[in-house]
């Protein structure tokens, strides 16, 4: 199972982009990243994934790098709601073909007024 | 987007006692359903998988026995917590998912505390 690694935590002036790193150097070929946020007390929420492509969708954009080897999450300018956990997650394939999201410690983003 | 609510959100019981908590896909029927917990300023931990109509997978070190998964239909999952203790106390979030888990959706979470 790939695993990824992100800093702890981050600030994030308001208004500003927020850059969030990931690095999962032993992802699989047929592995995509997966990005969810957690506000404080709810429940995860998604927010983008990509295979090999940048991808952008209303909430945030995905930047892969080439070797796959690491990705960054991009919120293009960050407000106060954005701050949360940002979890970045390789796709585990499941013992009986269903895939499981086994998340990591992710990365606190402090957006700051 | 796809909706998934669970009830209740609050629960508080007294030690010994059983509490199940639901997990329902509002606008979509979820071929699997996932189980987390969540302890406080930890990660979600997985604690077991479920297919509709199957018996559920539970991760290694979570007693089957103890936290009672039934995936009855496409858009119901229940956890069962049996003979709940203090330390069960804890936040659990559920997720479901269409496509064998690809995009899964998150609940809101169930904060349960055992007195």
């Amino acid at each position: 199972d790939a695993k990824t690694t992100q800093p702890p935590s981050m600030d994030c002036a308001e208004g500003r982009a927020a850059n969030l790193p990931c690095n999962h150097s032993t992802i699989s070929g047929n592995e995509y990243v997966y990005w969810y946020r957690q506000i404080h007390s709810q429940g995860p929420q998604y927010i983008i994934h990509g295979l090999k492509n940048n991808e952008t969708n209303e909430m945030a954009s995905l930047i892969i790098t080439e070797d796959r080897k690491s990705s960054t999450l991009i919120l293009p300018h960050a407000t106060l709601r954005d701050t949360a956990v940002y979890y970045c997650i390789v796709r585990v394939e499941g013992k009986t073909s269903y895939d499981k999201v086994i998340f990591g410690p992710g990365t606190s983003l402090s957006v700051i007024p | 987007g796809a909706v998934v609510s669970q009830h209740p959100s609050r629960v508080i019981c007294k030690s010994g006692t059983s509490v199940k908590i639901e997990c329902r896909s509002l606008d979509f029927q979820a071929t699997t359903m996932f189980w987390y917990r969540q302890f406080p300023k930890q990660s979600l931990m997985l604690m077991a998988t479920s297919n509709e109509g199957s018996k559920a997978t539970y991760e290694q070190g979570v007693e089957k026995d103890k936290f009672l998964i039934n995936h009855a239909s496409l858009t119901l999952s229940t956890l069962t917590v049996t003979s709940a203790h203090p330390e069960d106390s804890s936040f659990y979030i559920c997720s479901a998912s269409i496509n064998r888990g690809i995009e899964q959706y998150f609940g809101p979470g169930t904060r349960l505390t055992v007195t």
